[in-house]
Parts: structure tokens; sequence; C-alpha cells
């Protein structure tokens, strides 16, 4: 079975633009989880999808948004973009009933400039 | 909301002794507690999970314990090997309804000496 899918691997954009990130999960998984990882902060929580429903929101600013397509497909949009963007996105998918359990795609490493 | 705390932050061990990790949460709706490893470059993967009606549980040489009252749960490397380097993150969030997505700790990064 494939894993999770994110595309592009790598991105760089200019302060000001906006990105779209896309992720496939893992063939009959319909929760779809976002999550930004730096440095800094570490793992953090961006939301959560469920037949293209969002089901959770973390504590981010309204620029990043995503939405969920009905074959479970995901993207996650950040406007705007500022330099401390740069992180490496991580999407990850769970299986029906174990909502809890993320399995993780490589991520998108996105560098503002 | 949950708040992870994770100890220590850098880990050296010699190869093929015992390594442990600690995290502490805050949140006593939390029931759902996994260990993620992310090797350099590569995605977090989830190398086992507790739940709160357990006390410990075992995979090989990687186990892991869970106190509830305390609100604290290890994670335990036994016979550490050079393919163990890597961050360890611990987790937690409530596997329930109203889940906010799993809250990580900070990570350990394990270095296993030869």
């Amino acid at each position: 079975k494939a894993g999770v899918t994110q595309t592009p691997r790598y991105l760089i954009k200019t302060r000001g633009q906006q990105v779209t990130l896309s992720c496939s999960p893992i063939s009959g998984h319909r929760s779809v989880s976002w999550y930004q990882q730096t440095p800094g902060q570490g793992l953090q929580f961006l939301f959560e999808y469920f037949s293209e429903t969002q089901r959770n929101k973390g504590n981010f600013p309204g620029r990043f948004s995503g939405r969920q397509f009905s074959n479970s497909r995901s993207e996650m949009n950040v406007s705007t973009l500022e330099l401390g963007d740069s992180a490496l996105y991580l999407c990850a998918s769970s299986p029906a009933g174990r909502r809890a359990e993320a399995f993780f795609g490589q991520g998108t490493r996105l560098t503002v400039v | 909301g949950e708040n992870v705390e994770q100890h220590p932050s850098t880990l050296s061990v010699q190869e093929g002794d015992s390594a442990v990790i600690k995290c502490t949460y805050s949140d006593s709706a939390s029931n759902y507690f996994p260990w993620y490893k992310q090797e350099l470059g590569k995605r977090p993967q989830l190398i086992i999970d507790i739940r709160s009606n357990v006390g410990e549980k075992k995979d090989q040489r990687i186990a892991v314990t869970l106190n509830k009252t305390a609100k604290h749960f290890s994670l335990h490397i036994t016979e550490t090997q050079p393919e163990d380097s890597a961050v360890y993150f611990c987790a937690a969030t409530a596997s329930g309804g109203g889940a906010d997505g799993l809250t990580f700790g900070k990570g350990t990064h394990l270095i296993i000496q030869p």
C-alpha cells in the first residue's frame, strides 16, 4: 500500500506570495492532518480534515487554510508568505476508527526568501 | 490545551546500552500517546504507541510505560544499535471526539556511540 504522498518536496517562494501544498493520503484513510515543523517550535498542529470538512484547527493565523476533496486528497494554502513561514510542512493521514494514529508523508520543505 | 514536555533534548549512549526518554503531559483528557522516530531528512515514523488503559507496552527492543496519575510516559530502548540514532518525539492527544491533533514534545536527539 502506498504511503502518504506530498508534492512538491521543495519550494522556494518570495515574501508576500502565496503557496499551495498537496497531500494524497494512504488509500482508505479519510482523515488528513497538517503539521508545521521548525527547529524552534518543533511539530505544531495546523488543521485536520475529514470527509471534506475541517474538523479541528490549531493556533495559526488565517493565512493558513486548507481543504479536502471527495477522494480525501488535501491541499493547504498559505497566503501572504512571511519569512517565518519557512518550515517543513507535514501531512498525515489516519485510518477510519483510529483517528489519532497519524502516518506522515515526507513533507514539503518551504523556504521563503 | 495540551502541553507536552520532553527530556532530555540530547541523549548520547554507548552502543548496546539502554536509552530512556521521558515526557510529561498536562491534559488529563489525553488518552493516546504515540512515539515517533525521525531520521535526518525523513518523515516521522510511528514506532510505538500506548493508550491510557494500558500501563506498559513492548515491541522487541522498544517499550513504553505510562503513569496516568503522574501524567508522564517514557520510551525505553534496550540494546541500542547505530540505526537507533535519530530524533525521537513523544506526543499526546485525546483520541476520541474533540481531538485537536497531536501535541508533540520538542524531541530528543539520540546519539548511539560505537
